[in-house]
């Protein structure tokens, strides 16, 4: 049951240039999305969220946006750095109300410099 | 900055033996979860843990899987008999509360290998 998605699983782009990762989610009682990057053996590390009341949230670097419509979200991330090379997840928070995360396949991201 | 440390880093069991997992979560965090990612797949929910009980779990955690937080610290899972498929990264997870934000921030993870 694949509720969240990620349909590519690796992503490159050039140092400066923006990088666009996709999400596509079919649940439309997901009230919160999340983007998190993971180093290899290490834990997810929270980057940016956003709440299904809004269509964009920006941090720094880093902007998400939400199409409820589409149900697609997506995570720009400019100017793109070689540090940013990570497996990105797109997580969605259940309608359930203990909060659980529901993840993606994960898309990979190269920085080249 | 407060983190979820996870202990131990890397185990590696025989089939059928027991497993205990360590998780001290952050200190004002009310809501705790463990997950797991198989090598190669997803990162999929196990079980959500609050107020000393379980608030839900999925199909993967059945009678094998117990959770608890015998010292008000530690957030445990424990693997009563190990199974080669239990082989995978087993990350924990908290959160201030349900009125804060839903944000969950995770351990480092502990490599399970079952041989």
């Amino acid at each position: 049951d694949q509720q969240v998605k990620q349909n590519s699983p690796s992503l490159s782009v050039q140092e400066g240039r923006i990088s666009i990762l996709n999400c596509d989610y079919t649940n439309s009682m997901f009230d919160y999305f999340l983007w998190y990057k993971k180093y290899p053996a290490e834990g997810p590390t929270f980057l940016i969220s956003i709440s299904s009341i809004k269509d964009k949230n920006e941090d720094g670097r880093f902007t998400v946006f939400l199409n409820k419509s589409a149900k697609h979200l997506s995570l720009h991330i400019v100017p793109s750095q070689p540090g940013d090379s990570a497996v990105y997840f797109c997580a969605a928070k259940g309608s359930s109300n203990t909060g659980k995360l529901i993840f993606g396949q994960g898309t990979t991201l190269q920085v080249k410099p | 900055e407060p983190e979820v440390t996870q202990t131990p880093s890397h185990q590696v069991t025989q089939m059928g033996q027991e497993v205990i997992l360590r998780c001290v979560p952050i200190s004002n965090h009310l809501y705790f979860y463990w997950y797991r990612q198989i090598l190669g797949q997803k990162v999929e929910f196990l079980v959500s843990f609050y107020n000393n009980e379980i608030s839900e779990k999925s199909e993967i955690f059945d009678d094998q899987f117990s959770v608890e937080r015998p010292d008000g610290s530690n957030f445990t899972l424990k693997i009563r008999s190990t199974k080669l498929e239990d082989s995978a990264m087993y990350f924990c997870a908290t959160r201030p509360g349900l009125a804060g934000p839903s944000t969950q921030y995770f351990g480092p993870g502990t490599r399970l290998l079952v041989l």
